[in-house]
């Protein structure tokens, strides 16, 4: 079965530090895609990141980062230098490619991050 | 500005009642879907359609209905089989091809029980 784990339900830091998501997904599918949504208290989902199976570069955005490890089956997003506007829920999310196109998205419950000023 | 709007924002629901929820997007995408949060856990697919008058039950489909008479529309019926209805429910659109796109959300409809 398709599932997307992210074990950290809240984290809080204090402004400026760096902070690390975890996600682990499953799948018995080759081909796949894996996001990364932010939701606001304002509640809107946000695209921040798509990565495919077949790319297993790193990806840095500005503060945002990405580690995907095939070999752990992770996805893992680090926030440098926090700030109060990165408080949010954030989820990882996973789609699978078969039958041809389908972009149907698993998501994982979510981890609340909460930067103090 | 291209995007997605859900309305309203807020919705009450009295018992066997049924209420519908709206969805309007003008990105031109194919596939629309319907998603409900609930506090603590991740978005749940309620229903998806890939193309106009199509459309497939997702995980949690039990005591709700949708249609897609239109590209750009794809109404959320609640009806009064869904006996805990009360939640976030976020509707989103994407292309429909192999890779995968990314979904566009709206900013969503929280339903609550009188």
């Amino acid at each position: 079965a398709q599932k997307v784990t992210q074990a950290q339900t809240e984290i809080s830091v204090v402004e400026k530090e760096d902070v690390t998501l975890d996600c682990v997904y499953e799948t018995r599918d080759t081909t796949y895609y894996l996001f990364w949504y932010k939701q606001p208290p304002s509640g809107e989902l946000v695209f921040l990141i798509r990565r495919n199976s077949f790319d297993e570069q790193n990806e840095i955005s500005g503060r945002y980062s990405w580690n995907f490890q095939k070999s752990t089956s992770s996805f893992n997003f680090t926030i440098t230098a926090s700030q109060v506007v990165d408080s949010a829920v954030y989820f990882c999310a996973l789609s699978e490619v078969y039958g041809g196109a389908t972009n149907k998205l698993i998501f994982g419950t979510g981890t609340l991050l909460a930067v103090q000023p | 500005d291209g995007g997605i709007t859900q309305s309203p924002k807020y919705l009450f629901r009295k018992e066997g009642q049924n209420v519908t929820l709206s969805c309007e997007q003008n990105l031109n995408h194919d596939a629309m879907y319907w998603y409900r949060q609930d506090p603590g856990q991740g978005l749940r697919l309620i229903y998806y359609s890939q193309i106009v008058n199509d459309f497939q039950k997702g995980d949690i489909a039990e005591g709700y209905s949708v249609s897609r008479e239109k590209k750009e529309s794809f109404p959320l019926t609640v009806t009064s089989a869904q006996k805990n209805p009360t939640a976030f429910y976020l509707c989103a659109s994407s292309p429909f091809d192999v890779s995968n796109q990314p979904q566009h959300f709206g900013d969503g409809t929280r339903l609550s029980i009188l």
